[in-house]
């Protein structure tokens, strides 16, 4: 059964620190998005890339958040300084086209302090 | 308003109960219609794909869309405590580049034993 792995499960960091989240979509999707989910705002889109290119990151704080794809088996979601309003657990998701259903990883649940 | 909008619950019934979850949209463009389920700690997963209007069953799941009324269901049958997750909906306009999925918050469902 293929899945779309993330790394780390979990992550606990100071304010001010880089944190570095990784994700291996399914083989053969060709799209892959970042989701940020929170209790008060639900899942929040934040970029996605087709054939690995980056269609669109208006969700994201551009001074602190970079999504790369550096290839086709890992996606990667930077956040640098990371504040504690960045407590969230982060969600990557594949897809085989944009608009098709989505296949989640279990996430990386983030805590800055 | 927001495109999508569902109840956050919590909902809470009897194991055996049928179970109404629901949500409404405002775009009347979206023609493909998901539910998703989320249990604590785990990504979503797709439970249910349907397309324009309908219903489509799958076991005790059967999921409807009414596009005149911007309405879609999703109805638990025999509910056991399994069940017990946070079930989100999801549509788009379409397959391909023109347009991405938007969920809704979730509705946090209990079956109690």
């Amino acid at each position: 059964d293929a899945r779309v792995t993330q790394t780390p499960r979990h992550k606990v960091t100071e304010m001010g620190q880089e944190v570095t989240m990784r994700c291996q979509p399914i083989l053969g999707h060709n799209t892959v998005f970042w989701y940020r989910q929170t209790m008060m705002q639900g899942l929040e889109l934040l970029a996605y890339f087709r054939n690995r290119a980056p269609l669109d990151d208006s969700g994201m704080p551009k001074d602190r958040f970079s999504a790369e794809m550096p290839d086709a088996t890992l996606a990667t979601l930077k956040i640098q300084p990371s504040e504690p309003r960045d407590s969230a657990v982060y969600f990557c998701a594949s897809g085989l086209v944009q608009g098709s259903p989505l296949h989640f990883g279990n996430g990386t649940r983030l805590t800055v302090t | 308003q927001k495109e999508v909008e569902q109840d956050p619950g919590p909902l809470s019934v009897p194991e055996g109960a049928i179970v109404s979850l629901n949500c409404t949209y405002s775009n009347s463009a979206f023609q493909y219609f998901m539910w998703y389920r989320q249990y604590s700690r785990k990504g979503p997963e797709l439970l249910m794909y349907t397309y324009s209007s309908g219903n489509k069953e799958d076991g005790r799941f059967t999921a409807q869309v009414d596009k005149s009324s911007k309405y879609i269901s999703l109805f638990i049958r025999d509910s056991q405590p399994s069940d017990s997750a946070t079930y989100l909906c999801a549509m788009t306009k379409g397959l391909g580049s023109q347009g991405n999925l938007i969920f809704g918050k979730g509705t946090k469902l209990s079956v109690k034993p």
